[in-house]
């Protein structure tokens, strides 16, 4: 089955700084890449996503690119501010019509934002 | 809309009790899922379903049974609780085609401890 690796686990960078959390998978299958961002006691919440046919796709200060032949995907948030600090999660799946459904996620980063 | 609901929202539970997690969503989707969330594990699959009257097996299905009797409702069954299974639960639905078909909307989660 698929397996996604993430890194780093905790990442502390300063107000206005950018942050760069990297994901590699393991199955060439995997087309659809989302990142959820996760606050303390809440439910996941989608930020954004790809899909294999996109090698880069932004939403204002946040951004992803995907590598398919390296198999990694990195999540970029630029001119970062307190309410980022949170856990984030990448994540890969087949998606629909590829057999077994459903996230591969990884296990997660904590970013801190520094005053 | 209320999106995807979850019941109950904590519960303690005696190591053999058994019990079952309600995940409702009214947004019409096909596919609802079930993950299991752990300290420093990400989110891990335990079952998952395409339609009603299906369900198929993820990453971590033993102990844990699933029934999807409305296109609304995932239901999941704990026969005899582990305090391996002392996690927070969090169920998923998506939509089965569409301009967003891949996104995945989350449950506000159960935090079930057994002892």
């Amino acid at each position: 089955g698929e397996n996604v690796e993430q890194h780093p686990s905790t990442l502390s960078v300063q107000e206005g700084d950018s942050a760069v959390i990297k994901c590699t998978y393991s199955d060439s299958a995997s087309n659809y890449f989302p990142w959820y961002k996760q606050e303390l006691g809440k439910r996941p919440q989608l930020i954004i996503d790809i899909r294999s046919n996109v090698g880069e796709k932004k939403d204002q200060r946040i951004a992803v690119t995907l590598n398919k032949t390296a198999k990694h995907f990195s999540l970029h948030i630029t001119e970062t501010q307190p309410e980022d600090s949170a856990v984030y999660f990448c994540a890969a799946s087949i998606g629909p019509g590829g057999g077994a459904d459903g996230l591969t996620f990884g296990k997660g980063t904590h970013l801190i934002i520094q005053p | 809309n209320a999106g995807v609901t979850q019941t109950p929202k904590f519960r303690v539970l005696k190591t053999g009790q058994s019990m079952t997690l309600l995940c409702a969503q009214d947004m019409n989707h096909e596919y609802m899922y079930w993950y299991r969330q752990d300290p420093g594990m990400g989110l891990r699959l335990i079952h998952y379903s395409v339609g009603e009257g299906t369900t198929a097996k993820g990453e971590v299905p033993d102990g844990y049974n699933v029934s999807r009797l409305k296109k609304q409702n995932f239901l999941l069954g704990l026969e005899s609780a582990a305090p391996s299974q002392t996690s927070v639960y969090f169920c998923a639905s998506r939509q089965l085609a569409g301009a967003s078909y891949n996104e995945q909307f989350f449950g506000p989660g159960t935090r079930l401890t057994v002892l």
